[in-house]
C-alpha cells in the first residue's frame, strides 16, 4: 500500500490476555519505530528496528512488551499478560532511514492510523 | 533530561486567524526538530522539519522557526481554516554515537471555529 498500516484498528481484550498488533510499514523503509501514545499526550516511543534488529527496544516499559521483524517488513507488537494501563493508541511508523540528522528528508517517520488498544 | 514542552495546551480561534504554537526544548545533543500535525484518530504527519543551521521553513500556511541558542521553536498558522483543528507536536531528535532519540512534545490542541 502506500502508506503505513497497521490493524486491527481496535482490540478490545480482558486483563492478562496476550494480544498482537500488527504493523506494514512502507515498502523500501528500512525503520520502523513503535510508539504508545495516551490520551491527550504525545507518543511515547517504544522501539526502533533497523533492518531485522532492534536497535533500540529502551522504551518497552517491561518485559510484558516484545516486538520483533523477522524479515525486515512486516512488524508485530506482543503484549503479554496485558493490564488496564496498557490501554493506549499504539502507533507505528517507518522511515526510509534512520539517520535523524542533516537537511535531508529521508527519515521523516511516516505514521500509521494506530491501533487502539483497550484492556477491560 | 532531555525534555519537550509546548504551549499553549490547547487553543481555540476563529476561522481566518493567526495563530502562533510554542515548543521549547532541552535535548542535547541535538540534531533536528520536526513538527507533526494529528488529526484526531490519525497517525502524525509531518509538516516541517529543521536542522541547527535553519531558523525558519514553510509549508504552506505554516511556517516554523527555530533559535538554536534559546532552544525555542515556533509554528505560525497564517488565515487558519477550520481543517487546522487537530494536535499539533513538537519532536526533537538527539545524536549520540550513532543512536538517535526521538522526543515528543504533548502536543497543543487547537480548535478552529466557524
Amino acid at each position: 500500500g502506500a502508506g503505513v498500516s497497521q490493524t486491527p484498528s481496535n482490540k478490545v481484550t480482558e486483563k492478562g490476555k496476550y494480544v498482537e498488533l500488527r504493523c506494514d510499514p512502507i515498502s523500501g523503509h528500512t525503520a520502523l519505530y513503535w510508539y504508545r501514545q495516551s490520551l491527550g499526550q504525545g507518543p511515547e516511543f517504544l522501539i526502533y528496528f533497523q533492518g531485522t534488529g532492534a536497535a533500540d527496544d529502551s522504551g518497552l516499559p517491561n518485559d510484558r512488551f516484545f516486538a520483533v521483524r523477522p524479515e525486515g517488513s512486516v512488524s508485530t507488537l506482543k503484549i503479554q499478560r496485558t493490564e488496564r494501563g496498557d490501554s493506549a493508541v499504539y502507533l507505528c511508523a517507518s522511515s526510509f532511514v534512520a539517520r535523524g540528522g542533516g537537511p535531508s528528508p529521508d527519515d521523516t517517520q511516516y505514521f500509521g492510523p494506530g491501533t487502539r488498544l483497550t484492556v477491560l | 533530561k532531555n525534555q519537550v514542552e509546548q504551549s499553549p495546551q490547547s487553543l481555540i480561534i476563529l476561522e481566518g486567524k493567526n495563530c502562533t504554537l510554542q515548543c521549547n526544548y532541552t535535548v542535547s545533543p541535538f540534531s533536528n526538530l520536526r513538527w507533526y500535525k494529528q488529526d484526531t484518530g490519525r497517525g502524525p504527519v509531518s509538516l516541517t522539519i529543521m536542522t541547527f543551521s535553519e531558523n525558519t521553513k514553510s509549508n504552506g500556511r505554516y511556517t516554523a522557526t527555530l533559535d538554536a541558542d534559546t532552544k525555542q521553536s515556533s509554528l505560525h498558522i497564517t488565515a487558519s481554516q477550520l481543517s487546522d483543528s487537530a494536535s499539533y507536536i513538537c519532536v526533537v531528535s538527539a545524536s549520540t554515537s550513532g543512536t538517535y532519540k526521538y522526543i515528543f512534545g504533548t502536543g497543543t490542541r487547537l480548535k478552529v471555529l466557524a
